[in-house]
């Protein structure tokens, strides 16, 4: 089983700053198959980034992510305030998924 | 409007059963396949299966194999989740999603809390 390890488990910055969040497989994957989710308290999560590096539709360009093999990042270039959230990293190999356990990203 | 409507969440006792729906509108859900994801409160996602297109393909976490089970209905464009012999650790929310790869549309959520 693909087993994802996110860190950190809490991020604290303030409004403009730069996040860079991470995301470590093992064994490695197909970048192709690597996806980030943000969700907010009482939604359901919402799909950020598939394929390591392709925004969803409708996503800000300030969500970037990369990585390939083993490691891989989703960065917010300049945080705004609704980008206060959980984030997931997600890999979906052969169509079983596995999450990370999350990034919390909260106001400093 | 492409949404995911759930619904059969509940509150039930430990050993029982509850079956879990999930209906497509905007869309039709024959082209996709369909996860289900759950969330236990104040803890992270966990994939819980997946069945294929034409539903000839499913799969399922090591927890929940035996017990849950996912079917679905493309003529009623509905997704279903029947869970077996609850436990309080199942009590979470519990997501639809659908996916080519990864999940682009979740359901609301619906909550499933077990307890006696």
């Amino acid at each position: 089983d693909i087993v994802l390890t996110q860190s950190p488990g809490t991020l604290s910055l303030s409004p403009g700053e730069r996040a860079t969040l991470s995301c470590r497989a093992s064994p490695s994957v197909s970048s192709s198959y690597i996806a980030w989710y943000q969700q907010k308290p009482g939604q359901a999560p919402r799909l950020l980034i598939y394929g390591a590096s392709t925004r969803a539709t409708g996503i800000p360009e300030r969500f970037s992510g990369s990585g390939s093999g083993t490691d891989f990042t989703l960065t917010i270039s300049r945080l705004e305030p609704e980008d206060f959230a959980v984030y997931y990293c997600q890999q979906s190999d052969s169509s079983l998924w596995t999450f990370g356990q999350g990034t919390k990203v909260e106001i400093k | 409007q492409v949404q995911l409507v759930q619904s059969g969440g509940a509150v039930v006792q430990p050993g029982r059963s509850l079956t879990l729906s999930c209906e497509a509108s905007g869309f039709s859900l024959r082209s996709y396949a369909m996860h289900w994801v759950r969330q236990a409160p104040g803890k992270g996602l966990e994939w819980v299966g997946v069945i294929s297109f034409d539903g000839l393909n499913i799969h399922y976490a090591d927890p929940m194999k035996g017990r849950f089970t996912i079917s679905r209905d493309n003529s009623k464009n509905t997704v279903y989740l029947q869970m077996n012999t609850l436990r309080l650790e199942d009590t979470a929310v519990y997501y639809c999603v659908r996916a080519r790869g990864v999940g682009d549309q979740w359901g609301q959520g619906t909550l499933v809390v077990v307890s006696s």
